[in-house]
């Protein structure tokens, strides 16, 4: 069955980076794509960007295209997504997920991270 | 990229009917045929539930059904279970991008 599991939670300061891993298992990693969502306390998903495992380009959201890179390494079945220069606005839930024309149809667990001083 | 529109509430009693809107663009939902809703229960990862504006993944209950009409897609839920208590969220093809609704808490009352 398909599995992505991440990588646990994380505390940074203020102005610090924060990289996320995603490992995959279950399926070929390189037939699909990578998407990253966040989701802040209390708050809906925003999507932040996508990577094609196989070829490696990369989609981001406008609003994060300047502080995130989102990576993979094939050998490894994994993804990873790194953002920087974090303010307390970045604390969140981070899930990657299998991407499949367009639809998420299988989610990591989910990665905490805490942006706080 | 601005997200779709949800209303931030809907509710329905066990056995009934409820169906959640959401509103895009020419852009993203009314573009494209590539909407998906999402179900997501306290404290676990979202669950895709509907793609590709009407198809349903294997597992999920017919009771779940989407349609759209130019820029506003729709779930909509039959037969409310106390199981179907959760946020739902739209989201759609944006043109190499994805955009997500502000999501919708469903109570079953």
């Amino acid at each position: 069955q398909v599995q992505l599991v991440q990588s646990g939670a994380e505390v940074r300061k203020p102005g610090a980076s924060v990289k996320v891993s995603c490992k995959a298992s279950g399926y070929s990693f390189t037939s699909k794509g990578i998407s990253w969502v966040r989701q802040a306390p209390g708050q809906g998903l925003e999507w932040m960007g996508w990577i094609s495992a196989y070829r490696g380009n990369t989609n981001y959201a406008q609003k994060f295209q300047d502080r995130v890179t989102v990576t993979t390494d094939t050998s490894a079945s994994t993804a990873y997504m790194e953002l920087r220069s974090l303010t307390s606005d970045d604390t969140a839930v981070y899930y990657c997920a299998r991407d499949v024309d367009y639809r998420c149809d299988n989610w990591g667990q989910g990665t905490l991270v805490t942006v706080s001083s | 990229q601005s997200a779709l529109t949800q209303p931030p509430s809907a509710s329905g009693s066990p056995g009934q009917s409820v169906t959640i809107s959401c509103t895009g663009t020419s852009s993203d939902v009314g573009g494209y045929n590539y909407v998906s809703w999402y179900q997501q229960h306290p404290g676990k990862a979202p669950k895709v539930i509907i793609y590709e504006v009407t198809k349903r993944p294997s597992g999920v209950p017919d009771r779940f059904s989407g349609s759209k009409s130019d820029n506003t897609a729709s779930l909509t839920v039959s037969g409310l279970q106390a199981d179907d208590e959760a946020d739902y969220y739209c989201s759609s093809y944006a043109g190499n991008t994805r955009v997500f609704g502000g999501g919708t808490k469903l109570t079953v009352l």
